[in-house]
């Protein structure tokens, strides 16, 4: 079957580095995707990952082993806008995305 | 990047009537189009996927006559749900992509519609 495995909830201090993991099952991989959702509004893009290795962009990056069926975001600099879910989405071979249910990331001054 | 637009993003209803969700693509033509509900603290969960000018294709568990989906246009898609009950209260979301379904290009998602049955 397919399933993504990704922390319940994280909290972390403003200012400082945290790093969300996901491992993931699929029938076939067409890459992965990281969104931000905060509470009450839609998912929005923060990256794809297809290849192997880590993809930087701004404070957020995004790493990828396909081998091991796992990715992190890093979150660095942390603001507390920052606080929402971040949800960890892989595409199967069919190219639908599998979501988990995210993790809640919780930003404490 | 590409704007979806998704209109209304609340609506409150009688139980019994029916209620259209209109997802719309503002600068780009968006040949695939797709519907997620979402309830509190749970994962999105895909219902189906249309493409411009066919049926739509939907998930396992999705009433299709219930859940009425037109992508009439590259610009346009509608979720209609029929004879709406307190349980079909829930986030409804939109996304689209510019390619066919089998690209990998991103996924630009709509506001939501927050759905209340009363």
């Amino acid at each position: 079957g397919q399933n993504i495995d990704q922390p319940t909830e994280m909290t972390a201090t403003e200012g400082a580095i945290v790093q969300i993991n996901c491992t993931y099952q699929t029938s076939g991989f067409n890459g992965l995707f990281w969104y931000q959702q905060h509470a009450g509004e839609a998912p929005t893009f923060l990256s794809y990952n297809v290849l192997d290795g880590l993809e930087e962009k701004g404070r957020f990056s995004s790493f990828l082993s396909r081998s091991k069926g796992y990715s992190y975001l890093l979150l660095k600099e942390l603001q507390m806008k920052d606080s929402a879910s971040y949800l960890c989405a892989p595409m199967d071979s069919n190219y639908q995305l599998i979501w988990g249910a995210g993790t809640k990331l919780i930003i404490k001054p | 990047g590409a704007v979806v637009s998704q209109h209304p993003s609340w609506v409150i209803c009688k139980s019994g009537t029916s209620v259209k969700i209109e997802c719309r693509s503002l600068d780009f033509q968006a040949t695939t189009m797709f519907w997620y509900r979402q309830f509190p603290k749970q994962s999105l969960m895909l219902m189906a996927t249309s493409n411009e000018g066919s049926k739509a294709t939907y998930e396992q568990g999705v009433e299709k006559d219930k859940f009425l989906i037109n992508h009439a246009s590259l610009t346009l898609s509608t979720l209609t749900v029929t004879s709406a009950h307190p349980e079909d209260s829930s986030f409804y979301i939109c996304s689209a992509r510019e390619g066919l379904a089998g690209d990998t290009g991103e996924l630009f998602f709509g506001e939501g519609s927050r759905l209340t049955v009363l």
